[in-house]
């Protein structure tokens, strides 16, 4: 059973940063893209981030670009995505899904609160 | 960007009804559409994939149609646990673009 787990959400001030981590497992990892999809409270779904199976490619939405850094580790079954110079418009879900285009599993979310 | 335009935006409807959600893409993406289900406090549920292909598991009531620009989710008979918010999302290009959701209320 494929499963995802994400962790690392919480309160921070505006200009803060964090570190969101994904636990994978139920699949070969290093066979699947890797993405972050972040949801503000109340609105939609928001494509941020993904990366190839061997972490060599990367894509970011603008907003978070220079910012956002994903990165992944294939030996721990894991991504990541270091969030720097938070925003309030940054308040989110942030989800782990897998796959960079047809995404198909999602983990359950970790949330982001930007808040002074 | 591709802009993905999703309609309508909400959605009353009562159960055994035929409900029809479309997305139109601001540029041709082929088939390369994905639709999703999202109920509050969850995870968004992947529902159909390349546009019309079925994700194993999914009731057959479900199904997608559409290539280039204009794609359709259509539900055939509307059962209770249906009710809720429903995407698309192009992955023909970057970055990629969510519709901005449909809600499914019940009548």
């Amino acid at each position: 059973e494929v499963q995802l787990v994400e962790s690392g959400g919480g309160l921070v001030q505006p200009g803060g940063s964090l570190r969101l981590s994904c636990a994978a497992s139920g699949f070969t990892f290093s066979n699947h893209w890797m993405s972050w999809v972040r949801q503000a409270p109340g609105k939609g779904l928001e494509w941020v981030a993904n990366i190839k199976e061997d972490g060599s490619v990367k894509y970011y939405v603008d907003s978070v670009k220079g910012r956002f850094t994903i990165s992944r580790d294939n030996a721990m079954n894991s991504v990541y995505l270091q969030v720097n110079s938070l925003r309030a418009e940054d308040t989110a879900v942030y989800y782990c899904a897998r796959n960079g285009g047809q995404i198909d599993y999602w983990g359950q979310g970790t949330l982001v609160t930007v808040s002074s | 960007d591709i802009q993905m335009t999703q309609s309508p935006s909400s959605l009353s409807a009562s159960v055994g009804d035929r409900v029809t959600i479309t997305c139109r893409a601001s540029q041709g993406i082929r088939n390369d559409l994905v639709w999703y289900q999202q109920k509050p406090g969850k995870a968004p549920k992947r529902l159909i994939y390349a546009a019309s292909s079925l994700q194993s598991g999914v009731p057959s009531r479900f199904s997608g149609s559409g290539s280039g620009t204009e794609f359709t989710l259509t539900i055939s008979s509307l059962q209770p646990e249906d009710f809720a918010t429903y995407y698309c999302l192009q992955h023909n290009s970057y970055p990629r673009t969510f519709g901005q959701g449909t809600k499914l209320e019940t009548k």
